[in-house]
């Protein structure tokens, strides 16, 4: 089944310690990228990546790092998280043409 | 970067057409207008997507204004399960970033 996999689907952490988001995907996409959805603000791009090795910055990057070392990879980074970075994140790929993206079920992140 | 404009929610009966508008009036001409929607505790899922011309799938249709100013996504018999947010979105031709507003909140009564 084509899919959109992140892990974890809920994770609470304290500000300060690293931690990871994993998404990969089974579609051979070349286009990945992570939102953040804030209630009433909808949802933001953070990074994108056009593929391997390829990443640039979304409308809001700040305090985030992605790395795109493989095709259906593309894990997002939080070196430092902070209160402000609570939020629910989704990955979403897509294939050439950037017709139809496919998302994730989300993470449900809670930084105390 | 292109907006849209939606109303924030809608309702309808279950079984009836449902008309969703959109607004874009500073649309250029290569931007494709996207229809996206979002369940409850989901993530995005695409509906539908056109250029200039109406288009049609098994989800819904989409009617696009002849000057691209505005654009209605129809779904032709809505049920329960179409219950959700629904993201109007413009999207460029030189890359794949989507600009995402509030969306409309389509309720469905049975």
């Amino acid at each position: 089944e084509a899919q959109v996999t992140q892990n974890p689907r809920y994770l609470i952490t304290v500000t300060g310690k690293k931690l990871t988001v994993t998404c990969s995907q089974n579609m051979n996409h070349e286009y990945m990228s992570w939102y953040r959805q804030d209630p009433g603000l909808g949802l933001r791009q953070i990074y994108y990546s056009m593929n391997v090795e390829v990443t640039d910055k979304g409308d809001v990057p700040e305090g985030y790092k992605v790395s795109r070392k493989e095709k259906r990879n593309f894990p997002l980074i939080l070196e430092s998280p902070s209160p402000n970075q609570t939020s629910l994140y989704f990955c979403a790929s897509s294939g050439q043409g950037g017709e139809k993206l496919f998302f994730g079920s989300g993470t449900q992140l809670s930084v105390l | 970067d292109a907006k849209t404009t939606q109303p924030n929610s809608m309702e309808s009966n279950e079984e009836e057409p449902v008309h969703l508008p959109c607004n874009h009036s500073t649309i250029s001409g290569t931007d494709y207008i996207h229809w996206y929607r979002q369940l409850p505790s989901q993530g995005p899922e695409y509906v539908i997507h056109g250029l200039t011309s109406n288009v049609n799938n098994r989800m819904a249709s989409l009617a696009i204004a002849e000057d691209r100013k505005s654009s209605t996504l129809i779904l032709h018999r809505a049920t329960l399960r179409d219950a959700a947010v629904y993201y109007c979105i413009l999207r460029g031709d030189s890359n794949y970033q989507l600009i995402w507003g509030a969306g409309t909140k389509l309720i469905i009564k049975p």
